[in-house]
């Protein structure tokens, strides 16, 4: 079956270790997406990326990394630097401009 | 910058009948997405509808339809016949395209909706 796969589901992680969420499509989409997602908020934008070798930074890009080295992945690493890590983070992909952003299952991450 | 604005944060609605979730949006640009997500507790994102800012007829999608106002920068979705599997958090959320050709998707900050039986 086509979909957007996030790994894994649910993460610990100390403070001042860095963590890396996994995130893989199959549906051949050019765009992948990162959202973090807090208590009583909406989906805040962390990285985007419309094509292999290039991403963009959204608007809570601090303390985040992201590559994109194959069409199929786009894996989020959250660093010592990210002061308040502890969300539920969704990766999302689309065909490309205009078309319909599809959702992973999302990963909890939190800080112990 | 983007905005969307849902001014409902919480809603209830009993079985069987019609409620109407709001949302308004702030845009410069005229070519641009809109989207209605629901987020029930599993929080995975399920796209309900879609609505091109170009087209002028409504988007229906089985019980689900928005009422789409340009002008107003108005995008409501109506649930009739509501169901227990409604209940969820509703976003509202819609793409606009930059000058440069970069695009983001941008989310209001839901409205919870029960749907009681």
């Amino acid at each position: 079956d086509g979909g957007i796969t996030q790994s894994p589901k649910y993460l610990f992680r100390k403070e001042g270790q860095n963590v890396t969420l996994s995130c893989e499509q199959n549906l051949n989409h050019d765009a992948m997406y990162w959202y973090r997602q807090d208590p009583g908020q909406g989906l805040r934008l962390i990285y985007y990326s419309q094509i292999v070798n290039d991403f963009q930074k959204g608007d809570i890009a601090e303390g985040y990394s992201v590559s994109r080295e194959k069409k199929e992945s786009f894996p989020l690493t959250v660093t010592s630097a990210q002061k308040n890590p502890t969300a539920f983070y969704l990766c999302a992909s689309s065909i490309g401009r205009g078309n319909t952003i599809y959702f992973g299952e999302g990963s909890w991450l939190t800080v112990v | 910058a983007q905005t969307v604005t849902q001014s409902q944060p919480e809603m209830s609605v009993q079985e069987a009948e019609t409620v109407t979730l709001s949302c308004t949006y702030d845009t410069s640009e005229n070519n641009y997405y809109l989207f209605w997500y629901k987020q029930p507790p599993s929080r995975q994102m399920i796209l309900v509808i879609r609505q091109e800012a170009y087209k002028q007829q409504n988007a229906t999608e089985n019980r689900f339809s928005v009422n789409f106002q340009k002008a107003a920068k108005s995008f409501s979705l109506k649930i009739s016949d509501s169901q227990l599997g409604d209940t969820a958090m509703y976003f509202c959320a819609f793409i606009e395209y930059s000058g440069a050709g970069s695009y983001q998707l941008t989310f209001g900050k839901g409205t919870k909706l029960s749907v009681i039986p």
